[in-house]
């Protein structure tokens, strides 16, 4: 079965500074890697999946096969990136219906 | 993209009732589902909704306690039956449209007393 970790469930930074959401999975084929991002009073909604290779809003994530991560990277974090970060994975050649979120990271930017 | 309505946005209900929550989406998808977030955790697949058929219950939950229905491609709802205080929490439609991407409902937020 297919496991997604991120350890923290808060982050506090400050305006400016870099700001890392790290996430880790467990599963045994080759899956499909998603940033979704919640801002406050919103919906769930896609920030980056790990095919696209795009950078949104500043953001990155770079998936690394070896240690089996998709860590989510911004170098100069914003106010408006304050918001709930959720990992996920989708199982490859699986179906969404395996999709596995993480518990989730709280950021919080202040200025 | 794919716009979903999901109703109610939120209730307050008695214990050992049944609710009954409503997804539209206004386009066709391939694929919906119902999830569960309960405080303070993240989401938890309920079920994939089978148009004419019956749902896809995950480990843990049965179709007794939460009937679904998708009687066309664009609709969907979840009952919550016999209800108790732990069944508490934000419930979530959720589709997958034709270009793979995945979109959420703004929830539902139940509260069982």
């Amino acid at each position: 079965a297919q496991r997604v970790t991120q350890p923290e469930k808060l982050l506090s930074v400050f305006k400016g500074a870099p700001v890392e959401l790290k996430c880790n999975y467990s599963y045994s084929g080759s899956p499909e890697l998603f940033w979704y991002v919640q801002y406050s009073r919103q919906r769930l909604q896609l920030l980056l999946r790990h095919i696209s290779r795009e950078s949104i809003k500043g953001f990155t994530a770079d998936l690394n096969k070896g240690e089996t991560s998709f860590h989510l990277k911004k170098p100069f974090a914003q106010e408006e990136d304050s918001a709930m970060y959720y990992c996920a994975l989708r199982p490859l050649p699986d179906s969404w219906g395996k999709f596995q979120f993480g518990a989730g990271t709280q950021v919080v930017v202040t200025p | 993209s794919a716009v979903i309505s999901q109703k109610p946005s939120r209730d307050i209900c008695q214990r050992g009732t049944s609710l009954t929550i409503q997804c539209q989406v206004d386009s066709q998808v391939t694929m919906m589902f119902w999830y569960r977030q309960q405080p303070g955790q993240s989401l938890t697949l309920i079920a994939t909704a089978n148009q004419g058929s019956e749902a896809t219950y995950e480990s843990g939950f049965v179709i007794d306690k939460f009937p679904i229905s998708r009687p066309n491609l664009t609709f969907s709802t979840l009952t919550v039956s016999n209800m108790s205080p732990e069944d508490s929490s934000i419930y979530l439609c959720s589709v997958v449209t034709v270009l793979d991407i995945q979109y959420f409902g703004a929830g539902t937020r139940l509260s069982v007393l």
